[in-house]
């Protein structure tokens, strides 16, 4: 059974700051990986997918990785501004279309 | 686009009763699945759909459980009789199914609240 896990839980940094957040997965075989992220009472956004064929993604400020051979992914922010605060959510897609996520990571970006 | 719609955007409800929750897909999307979100056990998936038809169910908790899905524009998910533990937030998500960029849009979710 594939199983998702994120760490840091929870995660506190200055305004400015550069970061990562970390995502491992126990089974390889997965058809892609995509990084979420949720804001308080509302859905899900996908912010970068990687293809199982990639090895990154970029968007904008948001660089994602993916090494399936040791099951894991990172996600960097650069510059962290506030408006980045959020619950960032990796999950990995197993037979075309099941996702299975991680517990998330709670960003707090201070001013 | 309006999006994955969902209603209501908040259930509270005594044990005991049915609940339902209800769902509108992307139109043009061909899969719809449905989630639930809670603290302890984080988002897992409880069913989804493919051209209306159940695919996989392996994910709805108990025979209290039900979804359906009678035509490419809308969906449910029944619980009855409701518990506390069903307390959560359930989320809907729709997929095109175009490729292996394609991902599942998600709607804002029901809150429930089982007293």
């Amino acid at each position: 059974k594939q199983e998702v896990t994120q760490i840091p839980a929870a995660l506190s940094v200055p305004e400015g700051e550069n970061l990562v957040l970390n995502c491992s997965f126990t089974d390889s075989a997965i058809y892609n990986l995509q990084w979420f992220r949720q804001d308080p009472g509302k859905g899900l956004t996908s912010l970068l997918l990687i293809q199982s064929s990639q090895r990154e993604q970029t968007s904008g400020r948001l660089n994602a990785s993916l090494d399936k051979s040791s099951g894991r992914s990172t996600l960097y922010i650069a510059a962290s501004q506030p408006g980045d605060s959020a619950t960032y959510l990796c999950a990995v897609t197993q037979g075309a279309q099941k996702l299975v996520f991680g517990q998330g990571t709670r960003l707090t970006i201070n001013p | 686009d309006a999006g994955v719609i969902q209603s209501p955007r908040h259930e509270v409800t005594e044990m005991g009763q049915e609940v339902t929750l209800r769902c509108k897909p992307i139109s043009g999307h061909n899969s719809l699945f449905w989630y639930r979100q809670t603290m302890m056990r984080g988002l897992e998936l409880l069913i989804y759909f493919n051209n209306n038809v159940p695919i996989d169910d392996s994910g709805m908790p108990e025979d209290r459980f039900s979804a359906k899905m009678p035509n490419a524009s809308f969906s449910t998910l029944k619980i009855q009789p409701s518990e506390p533990r069903d307390s959560a937030v359930y989320f809907c998500a729709s997929f095109s199914g175009r490729g292996q960029a394609d991902t599942q849009y998600f709607g804002p979710g029901t809150r429930l609240t089982v007293l």
